[in-house]
């Protein structure tokens, strides 16, 4: 089947605008995660779904970065205000569950540009 | 999380094996070794994993120690494609962990 995709795969936002970034895991997948990924940088967690709920957003930068993921399928990204430090590549990733297949499935990202 | 060192970068002439290292000194008796790799403009790709044993899958190897302090991520035949930057990740083998990446290793293989 399809594997996680991410739109859009490129988005310019002024400063200020908000802005939102979409998933789409692969179908049936649990968990899934979401991680930013600076120029030059691993990525870096931060924050994680098993279904609808959040049980993990520990490395969300602000409060102006807000997830949800309200039908434990689709999830979406949403930062407010964006400034030029969230310039950056946003990766989703889907896994099957929390006691089956650990592998993690990445989508190809969303290349976020704060001008 | 236990923490790991990986070279920065390494060359490698393409059809011979890419042999990339990993120290990982503080690991945990129930933590796994996982490999990924991130080809230029795409998202993380898993390779392997691994406890104490040696394994093998149609992408690469993964050799680690008796002690489990470091362990080395083999592509047997190294192509054009392999080129990428390699994650050696630690983690306890539960689907709901996040994955620590660190900085990797960048590397090229030659033509």
């Amino acid at each position: 089947g399809a594997g996680v995709s991410q739109s859009p795969r490129y988005k310019v936002a002024k400063r200020g605008q908000d802005v939102a970034l979409r998933c789409d895991p692969i179908s049936g997948h649990v968990s899934l995660f979401w991680y930013q990924q600076a120029l030059g940088q691993g990525p870096e967690f931060l924050t994680y779904f098993q279904n609808e709920a959040q049980l993990d957003k520990s490395g969300l930068p602000s409060d102006r970065f807000f997830a949800e993921r309200p039908e434990g399928s689709v999830s979406t990204l949403k930062i407010q205000r964006t400034q030029q430090e969230d310039s950056a590549v946003y990766l989703c990733a889907s896994s099957a569950g929390a006691d089956s297949s650990y592998e993690q499935y990445f989508g190809p990202g969303t290349r976020l540009t704060v001008t | 999380d236990a923490k790991t060192t990986q070279p920065p970068s390494m060359d490698c002439a393409e059809g011979r094996a890419a042999n990339l290292p990993c120290n990982h000194s503080t690991i945990s008796g129930n933590e796994y070794v996982y490999w990924y790799r991130q080809i230029h403009s795409q998202g993380p790709q898993y390779i392997i994993h691994g406890l104490k044993n040696n394994e093998t899958n149609e992408m690469a190897s993964l050799i680690i120690t008796e002690d489990r302090k470091s362990s080395t991520l083999i592509l047997p035949h190294a192509t054009l494609r392999d080129t990428a930057v390699y994650y050696c990740i630690v983690l306890i083998n539960f689907g709901n962990e996040k994955l620590t990446f660190g900085t990797g290793t960048r590397l090229t293989i030659i033509p």
